[in-house]
C-alpha cells in the first residue's frame, strides 16, 4: 500500500540551529499539506501546494518557516532559526487532486532545547 | 475560537462493548468530515469520512453519524477491540475550491480487555 514518507522521524535541535524536514507524497497525489501538531492539539496546517504552487500558507509563520516544492513531488519544511516553541510533531500528508481524503505521513517529532 | 470540539479528552470502553465518540462544531458552511486514528509517535490514519448530504457512513465497525440541525459527529465503533486503543480526531471541511480540514482536539480511547 502507498504511503506518504518524511525523514527524519526525530529531530533534537537547539534553538537558533535550522531544520529541515522531507516529505514524498503518495505517487500521483498533486496536493500536499505540512501540519504542526503540538501535544494535545489537533493538527494545524501551515502550508498546502498544489503541485509546485503554494495554495495557502496562511498559517505558515513566514519570517522562520519556509516550504517548497520545487517539481511538485516531494517537499522539504524548513525552519531558521528554531526556537523552544517550535517542538512539536510535523506531519506532512497529500490527496489525489482536490479530493476529499488526506493521507499522513508518520510524522517528524522536533524537540527544541 | 476552535470550530471543531472534541469535549471528551478520554474514554475507557469494555473489549466487546460499543465505543462512541463525539465531536461537535460551529461553522455551518463545513461539509465533509473525517475520522483519524492516531497511535503514538505515528501519524493520523483515514478511518471514515461523511459528506453533508448524508447522515450515515459505514465500513465495517466503524459508523459515522451526522446530525447537521444540532451540528454535531460521532463515531461508533462496534465490537470495540483492545487494537482500537488510540487518539481519535475528528476534522471538518468547506469545500472552497479546496479541502481545508480544521481538526479537533481529539480524545483518547482505551478498550480494557
Amino acid at each position: 500500500e502507498a504511503e506518504v514518507a518524511q525523514s527524519p522521524r526525530y529531530k533534537i535541535t537547539e534553538k537558533s540551529q535550522a531544520v529541515a524536514f522531507w516529505c514524498d507524497p503518495i505517487s500521483g497525489h498533486a496536493t500536499l499539506y505540512w501540519y504542526r501538531q503540538i501535544l494535545g492539539q489537533g493538527p494545524e496546517l501551515l502550508v498546502q501546494f498544489q503541485d509546485e504552487s503554494v495554495v495557502d500558507d496562511s498559517q505558515l509563520p513566514k519570517d522562520r518557516f519556509s516550504a517548497e516544492r520545487l517539481k511538485g513531488v516531494d517537499s522539504t519544511l524548513k525552519i531558521q532559526p528554531a526556537e523552544l516553541g517550535d517542538s512539536a510533531m510535523y506531519l506532512c500528508a497529500s490527496s489525489f487532486g482536490n479530493q476529499e481524503t488526506q493521507y499522513f505521513g508518520p510524522g517528524t517529532r522536533l524537540l527544541v532545547l | 475560537d476552535q470550530q471543531v470540539k472534541q469535549n471528551s479528552p478520554s474514554l475507557s470502553v469494555q473489549e466487546g462493548r460499543i465505543s462512541i465518540l463525539n465531536c461537535d462544531y460551529t461553522n455551518s458552511m463545513f461539509d465533509y468530515f473525517l475520522w483519524y486514528k492516531k497511535y503514538p509517535a505515528e501519524g493520523p490514519t483515514f478511518l471514515i469520512s461523511i459528506s453533508s448530504i448524508k447522515d450515515k457512513n459505514e465500513d465495517g465497525r466503524f459508523t459515522v453519524f451526522l446530525n447537521k440541525s444540532a451540528k454535531h459527529l460521532s463515531l461508533h465503533i462496534v465490537p470495540s477491540q483492545p487494537g482500537d486503543s488510540a487518539v481519535y480526531f475528528c476534522a471538518a471541511s468547506a469545500f472552497a475550491g479546496t479541502y481545508k480540514y480544521i481538526f479537533g482536539t481529539g480524545t483518547r480511547l482505551k478498550v480494557l480487555a
